[in-house]
């Protein structure tokens, strides 16, 4: 079983719509998560970063993270074309920089 | 404020060869860490660096190693090249531990 397990997609959804992506993680020991969102042939662009459980918000962004469920979410709303890329959950212990890294949901937005 | 900068972009190399990939991280930030993106593993730990010590290593063989400068710039080798290392090389960097990571736009290594 991979550590941290994502869908990988492709997600196809209208302009305008509510995009959730989720991931599971098995690592109890996961203290910080972040999301980053890395268009074709670029480097991962971090979009949200949160520490333990809780939600947080940003922009058009949140990210929820369920600790007792090792489950992540983030919400993407109002999606826009500009948001078609690959999102990738990124979860650490504490201590370490090393990321485990989902296998990235693909997403479309047609307009 | 300057991003991290990973030169170069592009290589190409013939099997059998070694590379070197430098990476600069933000100003301020003292950890460096390296990863693997190939389509079939996705994004895999290589290393991680804080002044100048490796705190952490992924499970990749010997034939990768890396270095950090005491300014914080990183390096990466790769010797004996294999087909199976063509991939995107990134660099993130961080101010602390357990702080936000950047990503630099990566190097693209193609091995022939």
């Amino acid at each position: 079983q991979k550590e941290v397990e994502q869908d990988p997609g492709p997600l196809s959804v209208p302009e305008g719509a509510i995009v959730s992506l989720n991931c599971t993680y098995s690592n109890s020991a996961f203290q910080y998560f972040m999301w980053y969102r890395q268009y074709s042939r670029k480097g991962p662009e971090l979009l949200m970063y949160t520490y333990s459980s809780g939600n947080k918000e940003d922009g058009r962004f949140t990210a929820q993270v369920d600790k007792s469920s090792k489950y992540i979410s983030l919400f993407i709303r109002d999606s826009q074309p500009s948001d078609s890329a690959t999102y990738l959950c990124a979860p650490s212990r504490e201590n370490t920089d090393k990321l485990i890294f989902g296998t990235g949901t693909r997403l479309q937005v047609f307009p | 404020k300057a991003g991290v900068t990973q030169t170069p972009r592009y290589l190409i190399k013939t099997r059998g060869q070694q590379v070197t990939l430098s990476c600069s991280p933000i100003s301020g930030h003292r950890s460096v860490s390296w990863y693997q993106q190939t389509p079939g593993q996705g994004l895999q730990f290589l290393f991680e660096y804080f002044s100048e010590t490796q705190r952490n290593k992924g499970n990749f063989p010997g034939r990768f190693s890396g270095r950090q400068f005491s300014n914080s710039r990183s390096e990466m080798n790769v010797s004996t090249l294999e087909l199976g290392d063509s991939a995107l090389y990134l660099c993130a960097s961080t101010k602390d531990r357990n702080t936000e990571a950047f990503f630099g736009q990566g190097t693209r290594l193609t091995v022939v």
